[in-house]
Order: structure tokens, then C-alpha cells, then sequence
């Protein structure tokens, strides 16, 4: 069966930190590869999404940035955090397809000070 | 603007009650509709999706309907029992986009 590793569960960094969440996937290749946000207060917001290695597409500009090196490897990272990176990081994996559903790690709470 | 609504933000329902909410999403460039739960301390979890017009999917106690033409979903939960308390999402998928409602909060109440 397929499974979604995310770490770390919670990190706390400084203003203008860097930073590097991963995400891999077990049992299955050539995954859909999405990272979200939630901000406090707010839905979820798909930031990028990969449908293979090397191949990212953003959703919205922002400071972060993400790469995928591997086929079930799905990492996000930022130079130089700001205080509104802070929230809660959700990796997703689906099969590739628009019907296909998504199957989210358990997330990572990113606080900034 | 592509926006996907859920109403209510947030619900109280009484145990055993039967209860409703809504997603409305817009009509035009449809691909599939998704519903999610998400528990405190868990990660989003799939319930269902849906891609035709008039699809009706159920599981255990809680089913969902689709209008595409008029773009709306409810997901309905008969006798609610506590471990239903969590956020229900909806979620679109529009040409290339991916488009999550802000959620259902369901509290079950004792």
C-alpha cells in the first residue's frame, strides 16, 4: 500500500531562517506531488504541485520555493523566512488525473519568530 | 475569481441528528468535485469524488450529491455519532486548477 512521510511535525525558526520540509511517498511512482498551506484562520492553499521530476508548477508567488530531485521526493524550502510564512504545511500525493483523489501526510506547524 | 463556498462555516448538530451542509463551486470548465474530512491532529482524509452531473455516492452513513450544471454539493451525515465531529472539505478541480473551500467545521454534541 502507499504511504506519505512529511517532517518534520513541527519546526520553530527565526525571521530570515532558511527553510527545508520533505515529503516522500512509498508504493507507488510517478505520483502527483502537491504541498499546501494553511494559514491561521484561513483554507487550504495549494502552493506548488509536480507531475514529475524536475517539473513544478507555482500557484501563487511567495517566498518559498519547491523541488522535486526523485520521483516520490517532494521538498519545500525558502532562502530567508518571513513571518507570514508561518502556518501549516500539508504534502499530498495523488495518481495522475484530475478524478483522482489526493492523500495528504500528516503535516508539518511551522511557527516563525 | 474562482472561489469554492462552503456553508455553513461552522455547525452544531446533537447527536443522533441527521444534518447537511453545501459546497458551491462555478459551473463553467468542471472536471470533479471531491469531498474530504479532516480531523483534529489527522491528516485530510478522502470521502468521495464526484465528476458527473447527478452523481450520488455513499459511504456508511454520510453521502454526497453533485449539480454541476448548477454547481453545488451537499454531503449529508444521517444520525450523527461524535466521531463525525471534524472540518469537511470540498474541493474543485477546474481545467488545471485545484481549488479547496474553506470547510465545514461539524461539531456532534453529547
Amino acid at each position: 500500500s502507499q504511504t506519505i512521510h512529511q517532517w518534520p511535525a513541527t519546526l520553530v525558526q527565526p525571521v530570515g531562517s532558511p527553510l527545508s520540509l520533505e515529503c516522500t511517498v512509498e508504493g507507488t511512482s510517478n505520483p502527483n506531488l502537491y504541498w499546501y498551506r494553511q494559514a491561521a484562520g484561513r483554507g487550504l492553499q495549494l502552493l506548488f504541485y509536480s507531475v514529475g521530476i524536475g517539473q513544478i508548477s507555482s500557484e501563487v508567488p511567495q517566498n518559498l520555493s519547491a523541488s522535486r530531485p526523485q520521483d516520490r521526493q517532494f521538498i519545500l524550502s525558502s532562502k530567508k523566512l518571513l513571518l507570514s510564512d508561518s502556518g501549516f504545511y500539508l504534502c499530498a500525493w495523488s495518481h495522475p488525473g484530475p478524478r483522482q483523489p489526493q492523500h495528504f501526510g500528516d503535516g508539518t506547524r511551522l511557527s516563525i519568530l | 475569481i474562482l472561489n469554492v463556498e462552503q456553508s455553513p462555516q461552522s455547525l452544531h448538530v446533537q447527536e443522533g441528528d441527521s444534518t447537511n451542509f453545501t459546497c458551491s463551486f462555478p459551473s463553467s470548465n468542471f472536471y470533479a468535485l471531491h469531498w474530504y474530512r479532516w480531523e483534529t491532529a489527522k491528516s485530510p482524509e478522502a470521502l468521495f469524488v464526484m465528476t458527473l452531473n447527478g452523481d450520488e455516492k455513499k459511504k456508511g452513513r454520510i453521502s454526497a450529491t453533485l449539480n454541476t450544471k448548477e454547481g453545488y454539493s451537499y454531503l449529508y451525515i444521517k444520525g450523527s455519532q461524535p466521531e463525525d465531529s471534524a472540518t469537511y472539505l470540498c474541493v474543485m478541480n477546474r481545467d488545471d486548477k485545484i481549488i479547496f473551500g474553506k470547510g465545514t467545521r461539524l461539531h456532534i454534541l453529547p
